[in-house]
């Protein structure tokens, strides 16, 4: 298993142009998330999902979109990229067997927004 | 709306002492779960130690053991015999099952010393 797979890994944008973080999980989880990570702020939920074709937003979702067409996959795009989205993003997912929502984490996309 | 604090931002301790990193939380949920990430320097979120609110029994995984104070809403990690490679950033999270959303604390850069 791959586990949970992000790309790309680094990324500079310039403002206003939009792009989509790939995420992908090969193990069949209900649930998956985006988040943004910043320094002195923890990690902040942008938007879930707890199935395919269900979305939902969370504390820091806009400037994002995300769909969720499989199970595999939960892409998140930027819409008109802005310097307040320079950010470390993670994707997780997780499932409610007897891990009890664990979340297992991709290795983070660096982004960049000059 | 459910909160995280992690009230100690650094924390150093000697190769093979104990420390505790501290957790409190506010929710008025009766289920939820806990949890505690480790993020060391190559950024990979891992997962510590997991604590479900119905159970009273503290959680321990090998070296890490959990202090869960369930009326106080106090959720410490102790980690003994502490080693070079605990040295990351932890963070403390909260989970409701009834809604997926997770809140994560804004993390405790610890050091362990040689």
């Amino acid at each position: 298993n791959a586990g949970v797979t992000q790309t790309p890994k680094f990324q500079v944008l310039k403002t206003g142009q939009s792009m989509t973080l790939q995420c992908a999980q090969d193990m069949n989880h209900e649930y998956m998330s985006w988040y943004r990570q910043d320094p002195g702020m923890g990690l902040r939920l942008i938007h879930y999902s707890v199935g395919a074709g269900i979305t939902d937003q969370g504390e820091v979702p806009n400037g994002y979109n995300v769909s969720r067409s499989t199970t595999e996959d939960f892409p998140l795009r930027l819409l008109s990229a802005a310097p307040s989205q320079t950010s470390v993003y993670f994707c997780a997912s997780s499932y409610t067997g007897d891990r009890g929502y664990e979340q297992y984490f991709g290795p983070g996309t660096r982004l960049t927004v000059t | 709306a459910q909160t995280v604090t992690q009230s100690q931002p650094e924390m150093s301790v000697q190769e093979a002492e104990t420390v505790t990193l501290s957790c409190t939380y506010d929710t008025s949920e009766s289920n939820y779960y806990l949890f505690w990430y480790k993020q060391p320097p190559s950024r990979q979120m891992i997962l510590v130690i997991r604590q479900e609110a119905y159970k009273q029994q503290n959680a321990t995984e090998n070296r890490f053991s959990v202090n869960f104070q369930k009326a106080a809403k106090s959720f410490s990690l102790k980690i003994s015999d502490s080693q070079l490679g605990d040295t990351a950033m932890y963070f403390c999270a909260f989970m409701n099952p009834g809604t997926y959303k997770y809140i994560f604390g804004t993390g405790t850069r610890l050091k362990v010393l040689a």
